[in-house]
């Protein structure tokens, strides 16, 4: 099983949508997970990291299931400009290990 | 602050050439690393560094040199150049691997190998 795993889509979606995706990581011990944003041809950008209790930052919603080992991201009131790859990330236990990065989900948001 | 700078944007190499890919940071980050991202296959890590003076190997680092002299500088080294090099290069940094510490990239440098 691969370390972090996403459905690469593409998710086609209307404006106005609310959209989900899911991302499975292996590693029990996994203390922190992030999700970023990538836009085709630019680099990775933090779009919010994901805490325990889940959390909401205007339309986007992360939540963590630590049981199952997964992580979601949901995008209420999908913009044209929501189009992107969406990148799950995950960290190990100890302090000094790499960052794993998921192959992404790519999102299309269509007029 | 600049951030995560890479220089250069874009290089196109011969088989068998060197360069070296250059990063710098200006945010005090203790911990840098570069990525290389191909087509289908995700951001992969080469190699990255806790510190100044350490410096350790990722996912492919094969074909890839590192140094880390200074806490702002982190140069990644193609030895000699193939065409299986041809990816996207990211670097990014990071004040440590710990919990809540997310990665901030550069902008990348786009190389290919003929």
């Amino acid at each position: 099983r691969k370390e972090v795993e996403q459905d690469p889509g593409p998710f086609n979606v209307p404006e106005g949508a609310t959209v989900a995706f899911n991302c499975t990581y292996s590693n029990s011990a996994s203390q922190s997970f992030f999700w970023y944003r990538q836009d085709c041809r630019k680099e990775p950008k933090l779009l919010m990291s994901v805490y325990s209790s889940g959390n909401e930052d205007g339309r986007f919603t992360a939540q963590l299931n630590r049981a199952s080992q997964y992580i979601s991201l949901l995008i209420r009131d999908s913009k044209l400009s929501d189009s992107a790859t969406y990148l799950c990330v995950v960290t190990q236990a100890s302090g000094n290990t790499p960052l794993v990065f998921g192959k992404g989900t790519r999102l299309s948001v269509i007029a | 602050n600049a951030g995560v700078t890479q220089t250069p944007k874009f290089q196109v190499l011969k088989t068998g050439q060197s360069m070296t890919l250059q990063c710098a940071q200006d945010m005090n980050h203790e911990y840098m690393s570069w990525y290389r991202q191909d087509p289908g296959m995700g951001l992969r890590l080469i190699h990255y560094s806790v510190g100044a003076g350490i410096t350790d190997q990722g996912e492919v680092p094969n074909g890839y040199n590192v140094s880390r002299s200074t806490t702002e500088d982190f140069p990644l080294r193609l030895l000699s150049a193939a065409p299986s090099q041809t990816s996207v290069y990211f670097c990014a940094s990071s004040y440590s691997q710990g919990i809540n510490q997310p990665q901030h990239f550069g902008d990348g440098t786009r190389l290919s190998i003929l």
